[in-house]
């Protein structure tokens, strides 16, 4: 079956501007990620969701970013007034659920987008 | 805080040889470590997961191995390949939030 996928792969913005990533994860995967990874570093955790619900946000850097998966499927990572310091890969993975057997946690990545404020 | 370190940041070999890498942790109190590997400007590819209640795990060339109870896992790559050249993340999670460190970069030469 298709993989994890994001659009868009790219976005170039302005700082102040206001951008929308987008999430699709493997159907029938409950649990969702987002993470962000600058150059030459791991991925930081940002927010995951079981279901519609955020489970924990706690890496939200700060209220400029807010996620949401209405449906408890398809995500999206929204990004207020843009700074430069935002620019980074932002990732998103999923997984079966969270808890039960060892595969049903286990994490599957999308190609990412990368995201550039001018 | 939960913090990663992989050691060592960079690593080249020839072509055949059999490698480790590793992980270090600073919180026990995990639910699974996962093995990844990445490819320049790519995503994230899972390699191996190891529940806390095991000891190792292994697919083909690759054997993962967890020692909770010391902060530890070791990747071990038998026969390496120039296709094993990216980098190798592990990424430690507690319930959803996952902590990763900052990756080995694996570079086999033929």
């Amino acid at each position: 079956g298709a993989g994890v996928s994001q659009t868009p792969s790219n976005k170039v913005t302005e700082k102040g501007k206001y951008v929308e990533l987008r999430c699709d994860p493997i159907s029938g995967h409950t649990a969702l990620y987002w993470y962000r990874q600058s150059l030459g570093q791991g991925p930081e955790f940002l927010i995951y969701f079981q279901g519609t619900g955020a489970a924990d946000d706690s890496g939200l850097p700060n209220d400029r970013f807010f996620a949401v998966r209405p449906e408890g499927s398809v995500s999206t990572l929204k990004i207020q007034r843009t700074e430069r310091g935002d620019s980074a890969v932002y990732l998103c993975a999923s997984s079966l659920s969270l808890g039960g057997p060892s595969s049903y946690n286990e994490q599957f990545f999308g190609p990412g987008t990368r995201l550039t404020v001018l | 805080k939960q913090e990663v370190t992989q050691i060592p940041a960079a690593l080249s070999v020839p072509e055949g040889e059999n490698l480790v890498l590793n992980c270090s942790f600073t919180d026990s109190a995990i639910y699974n470590l996962q093995w990844f590997r990445q490819d320049p400007g790519k995503g994230l590819t899972s390699l191996l997961l190891i529940q806390s209640s095991q000891r190792e795990q292994t697919s083909g060339r690759l054997n993962a191995s967890l020692d909770k109870s010391s902060g530890r896992s070791t990747l071990y790559i038998a026969a390496s390949q120039p296709g094993d050249s990216a980098t190798y993340l592990c990424a430690v999670a507690h319930a959803g939030k996952s902590t990763f460190g900052d990756g080995t970069t694996l570079t086999v030469k033929p």
